[in-house]
């Protein structure tokens, strides 16, 4: 696609369920980034991914939180038995890495209220 | 952990002052980017700055880079009130390829 798609693009759960959260990068993009933003503060580096390398799962909170992904292609983060701390927007980021860095390209973000 | 640290954290201006923001990071970069997000939500890239490079210009944008201090500044020059938003610093440091972002800076510009 022309972008990094994201969604649901809004979702509320009860406390304790289990939610899945998807990104679809840029195609093309071997580096997929996920982070975690509370309201009014920065960016939480979550998880990394590159190409067929073992994922960066060094930002991931608790073993509630996973994340896969097939290949060079979508992402999952999956937050299991949610509490209403992991109430954020959750953000996708995906790029082409280089020697020189390069941009790195954010979907929209999916909004997770735990109630 | 967060790489890079904005400063100040909120800044209120004029429309047609000059608003200047400022960064601290801890590891050897490769580079240094600036972001913008409105409404919290995705973040759009501004402006890259390499680590060979002091002084970097996009439009109304000025970037500086110090490498001894660890250190960046985003200045932005004759602002609209179009540019309140939160901004953003992320570095791409040498040992790694993930990229951690700063907790921004809450910049408003009056009108």
């Amino acid at each position: 696609g022309a972008g990094v798609s994201q969604s649901p693009s809004n979702k509320v759960t009860e406390k304790g369920k289990d939610v899945e959260l998807r990104c679809d990068p840029i195609s093309g993009h071997t580096a997929l980034y996920w982070y975690r933003q509370r309201l009014g503060q920065g960016l939480e580096f979550l998880i990394y991914f590159q190409g067929n390398s073992a994922p960066d799962k060094s930002g991931l909170p608790s073993d509630r939180f996973s994340a896969e992904r097939t290949g060079e292609s979508v992402s999952t983060l999956t937050i299991q038995r949610t509490q209403q701390e992991d109430s954020a927007v959750y953000l996708c980021a995906s790029r082409y890495p280089g020697a020189d860095g390069n941009t790195i390209y954010f979907g929209e973000g999916s909004w997770l209220t735990v109630v | 952990s967060q790489q890079g640290e904005e400063d100040p954290q909120a800044l209120s201006i004029q429309e047609g002052e000059n608003a200047t923001m400022n960064c601290s990071y801890k590891t050897s970069i490769n580079n240094l980017q600036w972001y913008r997000q409105n409404s919290g939500r995705g973040l759009v890239h501004l402006i890259l700055i390499r680590s060979n490079e002091r002084e970097k210009h996009s439009g109304r944008l000025r970037v500086t880079l110090d490498t001894s201090k660890k250190s960046s500044s985003l200045l932005i020059t004759a602002s609209r009130a179009a540019d309140t938003a939160s901004y953003f610093c992320a570095t791409d440091a040498r040992n790694n390829n993930d990229m951690r972002f700063g907790a921004g800076t809450r910049l408003t510009v009056k009108p």
